[in-house]
């Protein structure tokens, strides 16, 4: 069975400080994406990473994907109020068929101003 | 706006009765998929249309349930003769397969709650 792991569950840390969050998994994975979830709406895609050892950033967000494509992280800087939510990660496998795109059960982030 | 739209945003149902959701996906898009999320959990597969043929399903999809997508343009999840195990959070996603990376976009969701 493969499964995403994400860590750690719940993440609760004052404005302004830096943290990471992280998806790992034994299976390799052809691409990863990043989502965001507010509560009571659908995820909201943040980035998708493809090549192994893969950088990407978005303003104060930076991911990265593995070089074996097993894993990912992501980290934020100065961390505000708004980026509370529910980071998800989902990896799809190459070739794989739509059952196969695997979501984690996501990091809960709480930001306190 | 060009999202995903689903409808209702939220339900309320007594155990036993049947309900519909409706998604509208991206209107370029040629893949929809429907997942279930519950409480604390990432969203997990339903089912999913490539234009108007429903290609797989999840075995999480029991008889009860039966999804639509006609035209190839909107889709309809029905679940019949709910449970209270089917509380949860419907979502809809959509995609265009050009053969390379995919990338579902969400819709806003449907919250279900069976009482």
């Amino acid at each position: 069975t493969q499964l995403l792991e994400q860590s750690p569950q719940f993440l609760s840390i004052q404005e302004g400080e830096n943290l990471t969050v992280y998806c790992n998994s034994s299976s390799v994975f052809s691409s990863l994406q990043w989502y965001r979830q507010e509560p009571g709406e659908g995820p909201v895609l943040l980035v998708t990473v493809v090549t192994g050892g893969e950088v990407k950033k978005l303003k104060r967000l930076t991911f990265q994907f593995g070089d074996a494509r097993k894993d990912s992280s992501l980290h934020i800087t100065a961390a505000q109020p708004g980026d509370t939510g529910l980071y998800l990660c989902a990896g799809a496998q190459e070739y794989s068929s739509a059952s196969k795109i695997i979501f984690g059960s996501g990091t809960r982030l709480s930001i306190r101003p | 706006d060009t999202g995903v739209s689903q409808d209702p945003r939220h339900k309320i149902t007594k155990r036993g009765q049947n309900v519909t959701f409706r998604c509208d996906p991206i209107s370029e898009h040629n893949r929809l998929y429907w997942y279930r999320q519950t409480l604390g959990q990432g969203p997990e597969f339903l089912t999913y249309f490539q234009n108007e043929a429903q290609l797989e399903k999840s075995r999480l999809l029991s008889d009860r349930f039966s999804a639509e997508r006609p035209k190839g343009s909107f889709s309809t999840l029905e679940i019949q003769r709910t449970e209270q195990g089917d509380s949860a959070m419907y979502l809809c996603a959509s995609s265009q397969d050009r053969g390379g990376v995919e990338t579902q976009y969400f819709g806003p969701g449907t919250r279900l709650l069976v009482l």
